[in-house]
């Protein structure tokens, strides 16, 4: 099974401004998935998008997904506080039912 | 809440004792994991059980040993283990063949002296 890459590993921004990080991954996916993890906590699952779709939205997060570049990108806009956490892409085997987890991207947001 | 509970949330032990880590799910998933997370690692998946059955071990030392009773509890038990062990254990669980999405209990935080 592969792992995603997210980048940046870390993220700092002021409350109010957008955060952006990506994903890359290697081979064919059905699907791509975003966790968050506050500190010390369990991941929370945050969108889901498949590999037919380009965009999907929730909330304030804006998920994009290339296939052509093997690429995702998730997009949190208006930044809150409570937004900082660390981002994990995740991208499940062809069994369905295991996910491989990237190394995460660390986003701290300044009030 | 994600339905997904585990105890204790912290727990200290030394290098003879024998412990146990508890989880329970309540969302009727039929699939139940077993993650650990180390600083500045990525998650490490160590057990996966299927339908109440063993599908993964990924070369995971014998001193952690699972144990999944029935769909809705999951444990680990612990003994003999090395300060390298100490870690954020975490337990997810997922429906099979949906798409893979899994939820995470908030993890137990082990430190072994």
């Amino acid at each position: 099974s592969q792992q995603g890459e997210e980048d940046p590993q870390a993220l700092s921004i002021q409350e109010g401004e957008n955060a952006t990080m990506n994903c890359s991954y290697k081979t064919s996916i059905n699907n791509l998935q975003w966790y968050r993890q506050n500190s010390g906590r369990g991941l929370v699952h945050l969108i889901l998008i498949r590999s037919n779709e380009r965009e999907k939205h929730s909330g304030r997060l804006r998920v994009t997904l290339d296939t052509s570049k093997k690429s995702s990108s998730l997009l949190i806009t208006a930044s809150r506080a409570a937004d900082t956490a660390s981002y994990f892409c995740a991208l499940p085997s062809s069994n369905d039912y295991k996910l491989s987890f990237g190394a995460g991207t660390t986003v701290t947001v300044r009030a | 809440e994600t339905g997904v509970t585990q105890t204790p949330r912290h727990l200290v032990m030394g290098m003879t004792n024998k412990k146990s880590l508890k989880c329970e799910q309540h969302l009727g998933h039929n699939a139940m994991y077993w993650y650990k997370q180390s600083a500045k690692k990525p998650l490490e998946l160590m057990f996966v059980y299927s339908l109440e059955e063993r599908v993964e071990n990924n070369s995971v030392p014998s001193r952690f040993s699972p144990e999944c009773p029935n769909s809705s509890h999951l444990f680990l038990h612990l003994h003999t283990l090395q300060p390298e062990d100490s870690a954020l254990y975490l337990c997810a669980s997922s429906v099979v063949g949906a798409s893979g999405e899994q939820y995470f209990g908030p993890g137990t935080r082990l430190t072994v002296t």
